[in-house]
């Protein structure tokens, strides 16, 4: 069992189409972190929610931590074929000093 | 400023041999990871250190994993005997520090070391 689950597992599709990718857990989370991983490299820090409610925009790509902290969504407008990755959302719990990845979203944009 | 380095890219080795992974971090970074990534498990914290020194290191699956960070700029981590399921790549990350408490900074992944254990 993963601490940290996502939906969708996979997405595809198209072009200028709108998303949401879900991250939750039933434990709290101290932060937030979404990492986007392309094929052949390591993940890439896209944002990190600190406060439950929190919403954070970067371009298209908007975030928000739950009130409860228990969960995290990301949203993506008009998707580009190079949105195309795994998204993985990651963080802390508020009793440990382990760090954990979500099971990952694959999506694919199709031009 | 070079990212991130890991050695060897690919490893292809046979059952019961002994396997090195190498990593050095980004200079000036007190925080070095080791994960496993698999399609099955997904991406996972193996082991952390501190200014050199192990902190957490919970995740490591079993006693024939070890890692070790003889200094700030390498770090290894070895498993001895290598088993088929041991399969995996295997990322090295860094960080410059934990940032304020229980918010972890931003990590950076090398491009981590795709090991078949035939």
């Amino acid at each position: 069992t993963q601490l940290l689950e996502q939906s969708p597992q996979f997405l595809s599709i198209q072009e200028g189409e709108n998303l949401t990718v879900y991250c939750n857990s039933s434990s709290v989370f101290s932060s937030l972190q979404w990492y986007r991983q392309e094929p052949g490299e390591g993940p890439v820090l896209l944002v990190t929610v600190v406060t439950g409610g929190e919403v954070k925009k970067l371009k298209r790509l908007t975030f928000q931590f739950g009130d409860a902290r228990k969960d995290s969504s990301l949203h993506i407008t008009a998707a580009q074929p190079g949105d195309t990755g795994l998204y993985l959302c990651a963080g802390p719990t508020n009793t440990g000093n382990q760090f954990y990845f979500g099971t990952g979203t694959s999506l694919t944009v199709i031009p | 400023d070079a990212g991130v380095i890991q050695s060897p890219r690919h490893e292809v080795t046979e059952m019961g041999q002994e396997v090195t992974l190498r990593c050095k971090p980004i200079s000036g970074h007190d925080y070095l990871f080791w994960y496993r990534q698999t399609m099955m498990r997904g991406l996972e914290l193996l082991i952390y250190f501190n200014n050199n020194v192990p902190i957490d290191d919970s995740g490591m699956p079993e006693d024939r994993f070890s890692a070790k960070m003889p200094n700030a700029s390498f770090s290894t981590l070895k498993i001895q005997p290598s088993e088929p399921r041991d399969s995996a790549v295997y990322f090295c990350a860094s960080s410059k520090d934990r940032g304020r408490q229980n918010s972890w900074n931003e990590q950076f992944f090398g491009p981590g070391t795709r090991l078949t254990v035939l």
